[in-house]
């Protein structure tokens, strides 16, 4: 099955400063990779996402790369807010729709 | 966009009781909904595939007859713990997508406490 590898467990960074957490995959028939954050206390919310078709997305602060060839994909957010703590979730998907999904990061953005 | 609703958001029972989950999406038709269970600090783990208007599929490890998936509407889906136990306390989650669509939407999460 799928194995999704994500680092680093816990990130700190300086407001304004960017932040950056990578995943590994090992599965190349997963397709679609979606990011999450989540909340404490609180379910999981869709940041972005990148289809295998397509290296690099963007959405104002926050965009996200894949390197399909060497099965690793990258979320990156820049001009950290302290709105933006929270544990970041990587996950790789099958056409199926199953999700395998990455350990999670702490981001802690220190104003 | 899309939105899931979980109910309840916290619940709290004793030993050897049964607990219902709902999850429900609001403004699309979900075809496949997912049910994760989340100690802390960990990650979502999968607990079982629910299809419209079949059997729940679930992952290896997951007793069925302990926890029970209904999905008997495009809109709803239910997960009932059956005779909880202190160690089945813990977050679930569920998700749901529509169709063959890719992205997944998640309810808000149940904080289920087992005395």
């Amino acid at each position: 099955g799928e194995n999704v590898e994500q680092h680093p467990s816990t990130l700190s960074v300086q407001e304004g400063d960017s932040a950056v957490i990578k995943c590994t995959y090992s599965d190349s028939a997963s397709n679609y990779f979606p990011w999450y954050k989540q909340e404490l206390g609180k379910g999981p919310q869709l940041i972005i996402d990148i289809r295998s078709n397509v290296g690099e997305k963007k959405d104002q602060r926050i965009a996200v790369t894949l390197n399909k060839t060497a099965k690793h994909f990258s979320l990156h957010i820049t001009e950290t807010q302290p709105e933006d703590s929270a544990v970041y979730f990587c996950a790789a998907s099958d056409q199926a729709g199953k999700s395998t999904f990455g350990d999670g990061t702490t981001l802690t953005v220190k104003p | 966009g899309a939105v899931v609703s979980q109910h309840p958001s916290r619940v709290i029972c004793k030993s050897g009781t049964s607990v219902k989950i709902e999850c429900r999406s609001l403004d699309f038709q979900a075809t496949t909904m997912f049910w994760y269970r989340q100690f802390p600090k960990q990650s979502l783990m999968l607990m079982a595939t629910s299809n419209e208007g079949s059997k729940a599929t679930y992952e290896q490890g997951v007793e069925k007859d302990k926890f029970l998936i209904n999905h008997a509407s495009l809109t709803l889906s239910t997960l009932t713990v059956t005779s909880a136990h202190p160690e089945d306390s813990s977050f679930y989650i569920c998700s749901a997508r529509q169709g063959a669509a890719e992205k997944l939407f998640f309810g808000s999460g149940t904080q289920l406490s087992v005395l």
